[in-house]
């Protein structure tokens, strides 16, 4: 069975500071992987995902993830973080039929 | 842009009461999702579709039924309310394999 543990619940991170939110996977084949994020009262957002090849990945607000299999991790980064960056971040893996398990989440805060 | 819609932001319903949601998709996508979303909890999912009047159980079933009567619509099924049923419920589409996109959500309050 597929999990995905997102070990910090909270982060919180000053504006302009780079920003690491970290994901490990629990997958018996090579995984799909996506990273989403939630602003409050909001449905989720794809930020990016990794289906094969380049195993560094782009994605949209200035995010990056990078997937290390040797780890089982996809973790997501930011250069230099925006108030708007506030919100919560899912990790989550996929099968080839499309059903996504999700981490618990990672609620970023940017303070001033 | 695809645009997945639920039918309502908040709903308050009283225990025992039989509640609809309802989700409309506009992409002719095969899949559709519902979840539900708890603090501390992430997305847990309750049903999915890959096709008109296919289901499947998720992680979380018990308590739920869903409806796909049309590709672009899929309801959930509330039999009788409980209070630990307070939740927001997402749904959410796909093709086959690929990206899943989410609805706005509906924040449910069951008293």
């Amino acid at each position: 069975a597929q999990s995905v543990t997102q070990p910090d619940i909270h982060i919180t991170v000053s504006e302009g500071a780079s920003l690491e939110l970290r994901c490990n996977y629990s997958y018996g084949a090579t995984p799909y992987l996506f990273w989403y994020v939630q602003s409050p009262g909001q449905g989720l957002q794809l930020l990016l995902k990794y289906f094969s090849g380049d195993t560094l990945v782009q994605g949209i607000k200035g995010f990056e993830a990078e997937f290390k299999r040797s780890q089982s991790s996809f973790n997501l980064r930011k250069p230099s973080v925006h108030w708007s960056d506030a919100a919560e971040y899912f990790c989550a893996v996929g099968d080839s039929w499309g059903k996504l398990q999700f981490g618990a989440g990672t609620q970023v805060v940017v303070t001033p | 842009d695809v645009k997945v819609t639920q039918s309502s932001r908040y709903l308050v319903k009283r225990t025992g009461e039989k509640v609809f949601l309802e989700c409309v998709q506009d992409m002719d996508h095969e899949n559709m999702f519902w979840y539900r979303q708890d603090p501390g909890l992430g997305l847990r999912l309750i049903y999915f579709s890959y096709d008109v009047k296919m289901k499947e159980k998720g992680d979380i079933p018990e308590g739920y039924s869903v409806s796909r009567e049309k590709k672009e619509r899929f309801s959930l099924i509330l039999e009788s309310a409980s209070t630990n049923q307070t939740s927001m419920y997402l749904c959410a589409s796909s093709e086959q394999g690929n990206i899943q996109y989410f609805g706005a959500g509906t924040r449910l309050s069951v008293l």
